[in-house]
């Protein structure tokens, strides 16, 4: 099992740019989250999914969209990048009806910098 | 709003010492605390704690939760250079519906630096 994968690894944009951010997992789980993480500020949630076709706010929602067109994929968007959006977004599932536990795993991140 | 605080915010040990992070919360009809390690990459799994399990220890590392005083420890002891991490404790608890989709609140995280 590869787990939670993300794509891209790194990306430098321009502001007003936008990018959309994958996120896959094989473990057959029912929650996604979207992360952000900056400096002294722990991880805060942006967007969650309880399952395909549905998505939530987190904490901090304003300027990003996602999509849950699949069980397995999540997708972040920015439809038009701020320097504020620079940080490293971590994807991570939970939740397996079987296994009955909230236990959340992390893709490995992406590091985005906005010019 | 759930709240999650952590001290210290970073700690600098030799090997051999023995450290104890620390973990306050305020949530909404708890259900687990969750301690993660992050090194240079993504947080890794270490303990989940929840009212029907308040003390959890593997190897080196022992964490109890205390409800009462809305409180959680992580223990490492006789620490080793690879145990330098950022240490970040989340809570989740339930909306007034009974659900939680599994969200998690993060603290802060702990810096732990580990000199040889």
């Amino acid at each position: 099992n590869a787990g939670v994968t993300q794509t891209p690894k790194f990306r430098v944009l321009k502001t007003g740019q936008s990018m959309t951010l994958l996120c896959a997992q094989d473990m057959n789980h029912e929650y996604m989250y979207w992360y952000r993480q900056d400096p002294g500020m722990g991880l805060r949630l942006i967007h969650y999914s309880v399952g395909e076709g549905t998505t939530a706010k987190g904490e901090v929602p304003d300027g990003y969209n996602v999509s849950r067109l699949k069980k397995q994929n999540f997708l972040l968007g920015l439809e038009s990048a701020a320097p504020s959006q620079t940080s490293v977004y971590f994807c991570a599932s939970s939740y397996s009806k079987v296994q009955g536990n909230y236990e959340q795993f992390f893709g490995p991140g992406t590091r985005l910098t906005v010019l | 709003e759930d709240k999650v605080v952590q001290s210290p915010l970073s700690l600098v040990v030799h090997e051999g010492d023995t450290v104890t992070l620390n973990c306050s919360y305020e949530v909404t009809n708890f259900r687990s605390l969750l301690w993660y390690k992050q090194e240079k990459k993504a947080p890794t799994f270490l303990f989940m704690l929840t009212s029907s399990g308040i003390e959890k220890k593997s190897g080196r590392l022992s964490s109890i939760l205390d409800k009462k005083e809305l409180f959680s420890i992580l223990n490492i002891t006789a620490t080793q250079t690879g145990d330098s991490a950022v240490y970040l404790c989340a809570v989740g608890g339930r909306n007034a519906g009974g659900t939680s989709y599994g969200k998690l609140t993060f603290g802060q995280g702990t810096i732990l630096t580990v000199h040889p």
